[in-house]
Formats: C-alpha cells, sequence, structure tokens
C-alpha cells in the first residue's frame, strides 16, 4: 500500500535560518508523483511543486527547493533565509491512482513549521 | 470567479440538525474531492468523484451523504452528527485520470457539531 511518512511533526526555527523538511513515501507503483503542498493559518492547501518518477532533478524555485532520491525514497523540501511568512503546515503527497482511473493522493501527517522573529 | 469555492466557510450545527456543504469549481476538471482533517488524522480522503460518478467512499459513515450533480458541482450533506465530526472539511478538484496533475483545494469549510 501507499505510504507517505513525514516524521518531523513541528518544526522551529529562527528567521533566516534554513530548514529541511522529511517526507519519505512507499509505493509499488513504477510511475508516480510526489508533492508538496503549504496549509497557512487560513486553511486551504496550496500546491508547491510535483515531481515526476522519472525525473530526480533537483528543483529550486527562489528559496525553496527540493530534493528528489529515489534510492531512498525520499522527497525532502528546503528552505533557505527562513522568513516569518513561510510559518505554516506542510504536507508531502503521493498520487495513486483509484477506482477508474480518478487519481487519488495519498497524504503525509504534515509538519508544522513556525519561523520566530 | 475562480478556483475551488467552498460554502459556508464556517458551520456550527446541532446533533439533530441537517446542513449541507458546497463545493464550487470553475477549472473544468473531472474530478472531485471531500476530505476531512482534525486534530487526530490529518487529511483523510472521504469520498472521489469522478465524471459526477462515485468512485472511492473511504469507509465514510452514512450520516455523511454525498452528492455530485455535475462535474462542477460537489455537496456533502450532513445528518445526526457526532460531536467527533467537527474538523475542517475540505473539497478539491483535479483533471482525473493519471495524468498527474495536482489536486486543486478550496478554502475548507470549519464544521463544529455541538
Amino acid at each position: 500500500a501507499q505510504k507517505v511518512t513525514q516524521a518531523q511533526t513541528e518544526i522551529s526555527v529562527v528567521e533566516k535560518e534554513d530548514v529541511t523538511l522529511d517526507c519519505v513515501y512507499e509505493t509499488r507503483d513504477t510511475t508516480y508523483y510526489l508533492f508538496w503542498y503549504k496549509q497557512p493559518p487560513s486553511g486551504e492547501l496550496v500546491f508547491l511543486i510535483r515531481r515526476n518518477s522519472f525525473d530526480e532533478q533537483n528543483e529550486i524555485s527562489g528559496r525553496y527547493s527540493w530534493n528528489f532520491q529515489k534510492s531512498t525514497s525520499s522527497f525532502n523540501f528546503t528552505i533557505t533565509a527562513s522568513q516569518v511568512v513561510d510559518s505554516a503546515v506542510y504536507f508531502c503527497a503521493l498520487s495513486e491512482r483509484g477506482i477508474q482511473g480518478a487519481q487519488k493522493l495519498v497524504f503525509g501527517q504534515g509538519t508544522r513549521l513556525t519561523i520566530n522573529p | 470567479e475562480t478556483g475551488v469555492t467552498q460554502t459556508p466557510r464556517h458551520l456550527v450545527m446541532g446533533m439533530t440538525n441537517k446542513k449541507s456543504l458546497k463545493c464550487e469549481q470553475h477549472l473544468g476538471h473531472n474530478a472531485m474531492y471531500w476530505y476531512k482533517q482534525s486534530a487526530k488524522k490529518p487529511l483523510e480522503l472521504m469520498f472521489v468523484y469522478n465524471f459526477k460518478e462515485q468512485t472511492e467512499n473511504n469507509s465514510v459513515p452514512s450520516r455523511f451523504s454525498p452528492e455530485c450533480p455535475n462535474s462542477s458541482h460537489l455537496f456533502l450533506h450532513l445528518h445526526t452528527l457526532q460531536p467527533e465530526d467537527s474538523a475542517l472539511y475540505l473539497c478539491a478538484s483535479s483533471q482525473g485520470g493519471l495524468a498527474g496533475g495536482h489536486q486543486f483545494f478550496g478554502p475548507g469549510t470549519r464544521l463544529t457539531v455541538l
């Protein structure tokens, strides 16, 4: 069965520090997608990134970067020079084919990140 | 209006009440989802609809009754709920199929059952 593990329940750092959120997944599929979502206090999940299982290149977007390592089934997320606005709950997710082709997402438990000024 | 909208944003109901949550997507997607998010079990998938047909029911109690009249609208009818049903209910939509498209989420309805 598909599974996503985010071992860090809560992380608290001081502004401008770098922080890495870990994500480990389990799947038997050869083709799959990995995602990161951000959930600010307002509640809405905001899409951050999607990664295809065949593309192991790391990605950088501004202060955000993602390290995908298939060998260790990990898809870690790093925020460089963190800011207070980065405070949120972050979810890692794995795609799973549902019945009749509708894609499903399996989410990790989430990591609550607090950036202190 | 764009994206995924949900109404109401907040709802307080008694255990004997009947209420409905509404979700609407303006993205032309084929699949829609209901999730429950509580402190005990973050982001539980409840139901999946693909082209208006229910394709997944994740062992949800019958006091939750979904309805999908078309690909743009999704309802969750609530009746005789329990206090433990208090949670954030999130709706999402996606293109459908394993195209790898991500799900777009609405802002959620914060439900409190007294």
